[in-house]
């Protein structure tokens, strides 16, 4: 089946700096790409479309500025959050859409951020 | 509103024992629904996909099954294992669009041997 990668699966930044997380397509291309945000015991939380060649569409009430999104390659699409605050510690998840198939979306393994 | 509502919230079973899962959806229009497994601290995993026309779907040890009349849907796990203890999640997209999926908050089930 189709796998999704992210890296890191898990990071701890100190409050101010910037993390950026990868999220890989590994045997298909993905025009699009999802992030999400899940805090704990809560539903997975879209937080931005992420679209191959052209910028993201952000959901209501996520800063686009603070949570930059690039998508560059056809497999790879990154998630930097900037300026970090504890209140950014979360389980970040990504998904990707096979563009030749347009099936379902696979999600990747998530990565945990923790902020101090 | 397009909703996605799942019962129990959480289920603690045997190993060994069978449940089910339910899912009740006002999703509007309809194309498919969707169930997860999701691990404690990992990315949901596709167990079935379900379109408009079938009712019943079996992935292994997993059953899920689709009314669409009622717009229910359930998830039936049989002779339970320790694995199979997760979140499990209910998605529906609506109009058939492959974003902005609609998640139900999951059921949490815990297998005990």
């Amino acid at each position: 089946g189709a796998v999704v990668s992210q890296h890191p699966s898990r990071v701890i930044c100190k409050s101010g700096t910037s993390v950026k997380i990868e999220c890989r397509s590994l045997d298909f291309q993905a025009t699009t790409m999802f992030w999400y945000r899940q805090f704990p015991k809560k539903s997975l939380m879209l937080m931005a479309t992420s679209n191959e060649g052209s910028k993201a569409t952000y959901e209501q009430g996520v800063e686009k500025d603070k949570f930059l999104i690039n998508h560059a390659s056809l497999t790879l699409s990154t998630l930097t959050v900037t300026s970090a605050h504890p209140e950014d510690s979360s389980f970040y998840i990504c998904s990707a859409r096979d563009t030749l198939t347009q099936e379902t979306q696979y999600f990747g393994p998530g990565t945990r951020l923790l902020v101090l | 509103k397009n909703q996605v509502e799942q019962s129990p919230q959480s289920l603690i079973i045997l190993e060994g024992k069978n449940c089910t899962l339910q899912c009740n959806y006002t999703v509007s229009p309809f194309s498919n629904l969707r169930w997860y497994k999701q691990d404690t601290g990992r990315g949901p995993v596709s167990l079935t996909i379900m379109t408009f026309s079938e009712n019943t779907k079996s992935n292994g040890r997993y059953t899920a099954t689709l009314d669409a009349d009622t717009k229910q849907s359930s998830l039936h796990i049989t002779a339970s294992q320790l694995s199979d203890s997760a979140s499990y999640i209910c998605v529906v997209p609506p109009g058939g669009s492959q974003g902005n999926l609609i998640f139900g908050k999951g059921t949490k089930l815990s297998v005990k041997p």
